[in-house]
């Protein structure tokens, strides 16, 4: 089974630092993806990238910035984390397509 | 806007019970539409995935269904049990735009108590 590793399960930070969120999957898939998740609201796509160094900006990247090295490794930064940042956040990746689409446990991030 | 909207949003039932939740969407065409089980503080799990063409998918005690001509799919669950208790989530994948355009619901809450 693909595995999709999240660093941390719960993170606080204060308003202003910067933050990375790391996700790593085991399975060679191209394709990686962040979102976030917030109560009533679906997922929100932050960024994904395609291959190494490729990112693209999904439906809400503001304040967001994204790195993507190696294949197995990509990384979601909050520049400078604000309280609305605060959220649930999500990895997954794909082999191709939506195909063998599959997500992390998340990271609950508390920007205080 | 292509959409997917969930019913109810939160839901209780006692151990045993059946229940059915709600899933209409105006994305379309689609490719595939899929549920999913997140536990709290969880991750999304892969329950289900239908084609267009399909119109019934079962995992166990999970049977989704899906209706293309009223744009409607319902998961029902058999002989509920206190670990159903998740949040459920419905997701459509919409045949063009890639897979970056997964539409995602926003969830039914289900408890399932003894």
């Amino acid at each position: 089974d693909v595995k999709v590793t999240q660093s941390s399960r719960y993170l606080v930070k204060r308003t202003g630092e910067k933050v990375f969120l790391e996700c790593v999957q085991d399975m060679d898939h191209e394709n990686m993806f962040w979102y976030r998740q917030d109560p009533g609201l679906g997922l929100r796509l932050i960024y994904f990238s395609y291959d190494v160094k490729m990112k693209e900006k999904g439906d809400i990247p503001e304040g967001y910035s994204v790195s993507r090295e190696k294949k197995e490794r990509f990384s979601l930064i909050l520049e400078s984390a604000s309280t609305n940042q605060t959220s649930m956040y999500l990895c997954a990746s794909s082999l191709g397509g939506a195909k063998g689409y599959t997500f992390g446990s998340g990271t609950r991030l508390t920007v205080v | 806007k292509n959409q997917v909207e969930q019913s109810p949003q939160s839901l209780i039932i006692l151990e045993g019970k059946n229940c059915t939740l709600q899933c209409n969407y105006t994305v379309s065409p689609f490719s595939n539409l899929r549920w999913y089980k997140q536990d709290t503080g969880r991750g999304p799990v892969s329950l289900t995935i239908m084609t267009f063409s399909e119109n019934t998918k079962s995992n166990g005690r999970y049977t989704a269904t899906l209706d293309a001509d009223t744009k409607q799919s319902s998961l029902h669950i058999t002989a509920s049990q206190l670990s159903d208790s998740a949040s459920y989530i419905c997701v459509v994948i919409p045949l063009s735009g890639g897979y970056n355009k997964l539409i995602f619901g926003a969830g039914t809450r289900l408890a399932v108590h003894p």
